[in-house]
């Protein structure tokens, strides 16, 4: 099946920079999430960006989408140690079942 | 507390063995979805229930089985357990259309020994 890729495999930055994560898919798609996870955790919903969307702000992310280039990018601004986590992309792959396919993931550590 | 709730924890056994996970999902959510997750697979879909009904499949072997109960909670039935079966299990649910996206629970780490 389809999946989302996540780019780079690991980000290592110091508190207070930005960290940007890219996801590129292959099919089209009604929308797009990214989610966290702490190690050995579940994951945690952090935003999802439909088809007809091209950029939306949580907090401190913003993920933009341009499904022109499959691609979408979560910017997280002013990282905290808090943020060390995985971060994966998914996409329904244009279903409308509900399920979800999953990148491998962004390690991101941020050092204090 | 994320409202799904897996239970065990974490689970022992021994190759040959069989096994039953257990979720129970968040309030109101009509749909279940397994996933199993290991370093070198990533998060692999394996079954999606609404409403007491499989709405897809995905790469779930015939080994595994899952059903989801009138009360919305589910099970993942695994048997004949291999060591590669060892992995992160998890369920998330999701409302009716799932446009909120998913809630998951905290797993079950399998450990087939």
């Amino acid at each position: 099946s389809q999946q989302g890729e996540e780019d780079p495999q690991a980000l290592s930055i110091q508190e207070g920079e930005n960290a940007t994560m890219n996801c590129s898919y292959k099919t089209s798609i009604n929308n797009l999430q990214w989610y966290r996870q702490n190690s050995g955790r579940g994951l945690v919903h952090l935003i999802l960006i439909r088809s007809n969307e091209r950029e939306k702000h949580s907090g401190r992310l913003r993920v933009t989408l341009d499904t022109s280039k499959k691609s979408s990018s979560l910017l997280i601004t002013a990282s905290r140690a808090a943020d060390t986590a995985s971060y994966f992309c998914a996409t329904d792959e244009g279903s409308t079942l509900g399920r979800l396919y999953f990148g491998r993931g962004t390690q991101l550590t941020v050092w204090p | 507390d994320s409202g799904v709730t897996q239970t065990p924890k974490h689970l022992i056994t021994a190759t040959g063995q069989r096994v039953t996970l257990r979720c129970s999902p968040r309030s109101g959510d009509l749909s279940v979805y397994w996933y199993q997750q290991s370093l070198d697979q990533g998060l692999q879909f394996l079954i999606q229930y609404y409403n007491g009904e499989e709405r897809a499949k995905g790469n779930i072997l015939e080994r595994f089985s899952a059903q989801q109960f009138p009360d919305l909670h589910s099970e993942l039935n695994l048997s004949s357990l291999e060591l590669g079966d060892s992995a992160l299990y998890f369920c998330a649910s999701s409302d009716r259309r799932g446009g909120g996206g998913y809630t998951f629970g905290s797993g079950t780490r399998l450990t087939v020994v």
